[in-house]
This record gives structure tokens, sequence and C-alpha cells, in this order.
């Protein structure tokens, strides 16, 4: 069975820093790959997503995301980060080809200092 | 584009009542639409699967008599949540598969709705 794994529950970075969030997933095949972000009490909002091609995606808000295949990873990156990002991120994967049921990672909390 | 609702966002009732939750594309047409529950600090939980026109597919422990689904058409599903016990109290988020072709495989989601059962 897909799994999807963020190895890190929480993360604190400093306004204007880089950020990294990881994500790996365990799949037969390459799957969708998609970055959702939920503020609190909210729904989610996709930022990003892989399907083929350009293994380097950019998302909105200034975020992008790298589809490594050998690591089985898609991590998602912002170079400078801004208070308003903090929120929680869930990568997530869904079969090629049809059915479309997402599987999500626990999610990474991400607090931003001033 | 592309945008979920999700209606009441909020709803407190009282235990044994039933509660329905709305969910629209707005703005495009979905074949497929998923619900979702999500605990605090806790990623979502695949609901079932409601495809226009047809029944519902539950996942695994989900009880399909409780979590009554309908998909009358290609731009709305209800979920109501019959007998409501403070257990089914939780953050229910909805989402849409857009039909159009070219975005068929991404997911667009609602605002969630607060059900609190006292």
């Amino acid at each position: 069975a897909q799994s999807v794994t963020q190895p890190d529950i929480h993360i604190t970075v400093s306004e204007g820093a880089s950020l990294e969030l990881r994500c790996n997933y365990s799949y037969g095949a390459t799957p969708y790959l998609f970055w959702y972000v939920q503020s609190p009490g909210q729904g989610l909002q996709l930022l990003l997503k892989y399907f083929s091609g350009d293994t380097l995606v950019q998302g909105i808000k200034g975020f992008e995301a790298e589809f490594k295949r050998s690591q089985s990873s898609f991590n998602l990156r912002k170079p400078s980060v801004h208070w308003s990002d903090a929120a929680e991120y869930f990568c997530a994967v869904a079969p090629l080809g049809g059915g479309n049921k997402l599987t999500f990672g626990t999610g990474t909390q991400l607090k931003v200092e001033l | 584009g592309a945008v979920v609702s999700q209606h009441p966002s909020r709803v407190i009732c009282k235990s044994g009542t039933s509660v329905k939750i709305e969910c629209r594309s707005l703005d495009f047409q979905a074949t497929t639409m998923f619900w979702y529950r999500q605990f605090p600090k806790k990623s979502l939980m695949l609901m079932a699967t409601s495809n226009e026109g047809s029944k519902a597919t539950y996942e695994q422990g989900v009880e399909k008599d409780k979590f009554l689904i309908n998909h009358a058409s290609l731009t709305l599903s209800t979920l109501t949540v019959t007998s409501a016990h403070p257990e089914d109290s939780s953050f229910y988020i909805c989402s849409a598969r857009d039909a159009t072709s070219g975005r068929e495989n991404t997911q667009y989601f609602g605002p969630g709705t607060r059900l609190t059962v006292l």
C-alpha cells in the first residue's frame, strides 16, 4: 500500500530564512505528487503538483518542489519565508491514471519567528 | 478558478439530531467529490468518494448508514451525519475533482465544516 512520510512534525524558521519541508513516499510506481497548505480552521489550498516532466515544479506563493525519483522524495522549498507562511503543510500522493484517491502525509506544522 | 465552497462553516447540534453539509464546486463541474474527516492535529482521513449519479464508495470502517452521501449534480454533493453523537464532532472537508481536460487529476478543497455535537 502507498504511504507518505513527512518526518518533521514541527519546524520553526525565522522570517526571511529559507525553508525545506521533507516528503517521502512509498509506491509501486511514480504517483502524482501534491503539496497542500492549511491555515488554522481552513480547508486545504493547493500549492503545487507534479505529474510528469520537469522535476522542479513551481507553485504559488513562491514555493517550489523537486521530485527525486531515486530518493522517492518530493521536498517543498521556499528561499525566503514570510510570517504569513505559518501554517500546516501536507504532502499527498495519488495513483497514476485514475481513482485519484489522495493519500496524505501527517503534516508539518510551520512556525515563523519574526 | 477551481473554487469549492462548503456550507455551513460551523454547526453545533444536539446529540441524536442529523446534520447536512453541502459541498459545491462553484466554477467547474465535478464528476467526483471526496469527503474527509480531520481530527485535531491530525491528517485528513478519506471517508468516501462521491460520484455524480451513483452511489458513494465508502472507505473501510466508515458507516454508510451514518454518513449519508448524495451527489445529485455535477456541482453539489451533500454529507448528512445521521443521529449525531459527540464522537462525530470533527472538522469535515470536501474536495472536488475537476472534470476539465488537463485538470482532472487534481482535487480542490473546500474550507471545511466544524461540527460540534453536544
